[in-house]
């Protein structure tokens, strides 16, 4: 089993929905990232936190220590928006990555 | 852009022939990493340096070696390339040299290498 799991693996939605992609963990964290990887390949890095909740603009990410689980929402989402997102824990020393979520977004 | 680049971006080559990707930073950050990304399995680290002449294997390190003369370039080579290490390489820096760690990292372009 995955150390870090993500779910749903691939999701289609109409622009204006709201989105939320989920990452699970088993392992103890000190950070956990949100990534973005656009469909020409580049890596932006969009949050890094270890608890509670932060916003930029329309991408909300949450974690639920106790839990083990954080989730990434995009409000009014876009076709701009269409990407891969990408989780990754911070254990050990070590950064631990989930496989990505494909989202499409349809005008 | 946090200043990383990649050469070659893409690149074809034959099983058992040597390969060498470069990574070139203008940041002066102390960590560097190299990544393959291939479908299903999400990014996997290679190997990582924390400084120069200084790095560690990654998760997926055979088949791999790495050298870091100086704080800009970071080399991935292939000493004999496989099929198997057809791939998306993604190199990445993080921590600025004399700031606070981070764990936060910026990413090159990728080179798209394939191994026929």
């Amino acid at each position: 089993k995955n150390e870090v799991e993500q779910s749903p693996q691939n999701l289609t939605a109409q622009e204006g929905e709201f989105i939320t992609i989920n990452c699970s963990y088993s392992v103890g964290i000190s950070a956990l990232h949100w990534l973005q990887q656009h469909p020409g390949g580049g890596i932006v890095s969009l949050f890094m936190l270890s608890s509670g909740k932060k916003k930029h603009g329309r991408l909300i990410a949450t974690i639920n220590i106790q839990e083990k689980h954080s989730s990434l929402h995009i409000t009014a989402s876009h076709p701009r928006d269409s990407a891969v997102y990408i989780c990754a824990v911070r254990s050990n020393y070590q950064l631990i990555w989930g496989a990505g979520t494909k989202l499409i977004i349809k005008p | 852009d946090a200043g990383i680049t990649q050469s070659p971006r893409h690149k074809v080559t034959e099983t058992g022939t040597p390969v060498t990707l470069r990574c070139h930073q203008t940041e002066n950050h102390r960590y560097m990493y190299w990544y393959r990304q291939d479908p299903g399995h999400g990014l996997r680290l290679i190997h990582y340096s924390y400084g120069v002449k200084d790095t560690d294997k990654g998760e997926v390190s055979d088949g791999y070696s790495v050298s870091r003369s100086k704080t800009e370039d970071f080399l991935l080579t292939l000493e004999s390339a496989t099929s198997s290490q057809t791939s998306v390489y993604f190199c990445a820096i993080s921590g600025l040299a004399g700031g606070p760690r981070t764990d936060t990292q910026y990413f090159g372009p990728g080179t798209r290498l394939t191994v026929l």
